[in-house]
């Protein structure tokens, strides 16, 4: 099993809609989980972070964290084309005898105007 | 609001020559780390340093890396002898709070070219 597991996409959209980004991870023991933004030639920018079981809603964003099977993901509301990137999950844990954070490949949403 | 800088933003070198990538954390923060990521791959963790010496290192980060905080802002990569697969985007980022509770943001990044 991959550390840190998502799907490459791209997962489309239409403008207004909902978008839903998972992301499955390796190390059970795992205590924090980020999703971060990535626009084509810059850097990860931050937009969520959850640490307990459940639901975290901020703005349009809400991730949602479900520990017991491992998997994390981001709902966008209201997507906007502006929302068009990709998107990056990343976990803190021990991946390799070591703690780090480890990205996913990223998911690429296009939202369609 | 406060950010992490990064300078150069593209550096292009020869192949074994050294080459120092330079970032200026958030001030408040004491968590410092350094991430690659290659043209169309993921981000891969570097190394971590908190208090003056390094927490975490990957496989990566062998004998021709370092990391340095010279004085109360800066804080360096150096690589001692480039190779081309060192060709990469290089990102610095830091954080405020003790692990694993612990946001981390990112630098706009230095692109390195190894020719």
């Amino acid at each position: 099993q991959k550390e840190v597991e998502q799907n490459s996409g791209p997962l489309s959209v239409p403008e207004g809609a909902i978008a839903s980004l998972n992301c499955t991870y390796s190390d059970r023991g795992s205590q924090s989980f980020f999703w971060y933004r990535q626009y084509s030639g810059k850097s990860p920018e931050l937009i969520m972070f959850i640490y307990s079981n459940g639901d975290k809603e901020d703005g349009r964003f809400t991730a949602q964290l479900n520990k017991a099977s491992q998997y994390v993901s981001l709902l966008i509301r209201d997507s906007q084309p502006s929302d068009s990137a990709t998107y990056l999950c990343a976990v803190l844990g021990v991946f390799g005898g070591y703690q780090k954070v480890t990205f996913g490949t990223g998911t690429k949403l296009q939202v369609i105007p | 609001e406060p950010e992490v800088t990064q300078t150069p933003s593209h550096q292009v070198t020869q192949m074994g020559q050294e080459v120092i990538l330079r970032c200026v954390p958030i001030s408040n923060h004491l968590y410092f780390y350094w991430y690659r990521q290659i043209l169309g791959q993921k981000v891969e963790f570097l190394v971590s340093f908190y208090n003056n010496e390094i927490s975490e290192k990957s496989e990566i980060f062998d004998d021709q890396f370092s990391v340095e905080r010279p004085d109360g802002s800066n804080f360096t990569l150096k690589i001692r002898s480039t190779k081309l697969e060192d060709s990469a985007m290089y990102f610095c980022a830091s954080s405020e709070r003790t692990p694993p509770y612990n946001e981390q943001f990112f630098g706009p990044g230095t692109r390195l070219t190894v020719l």
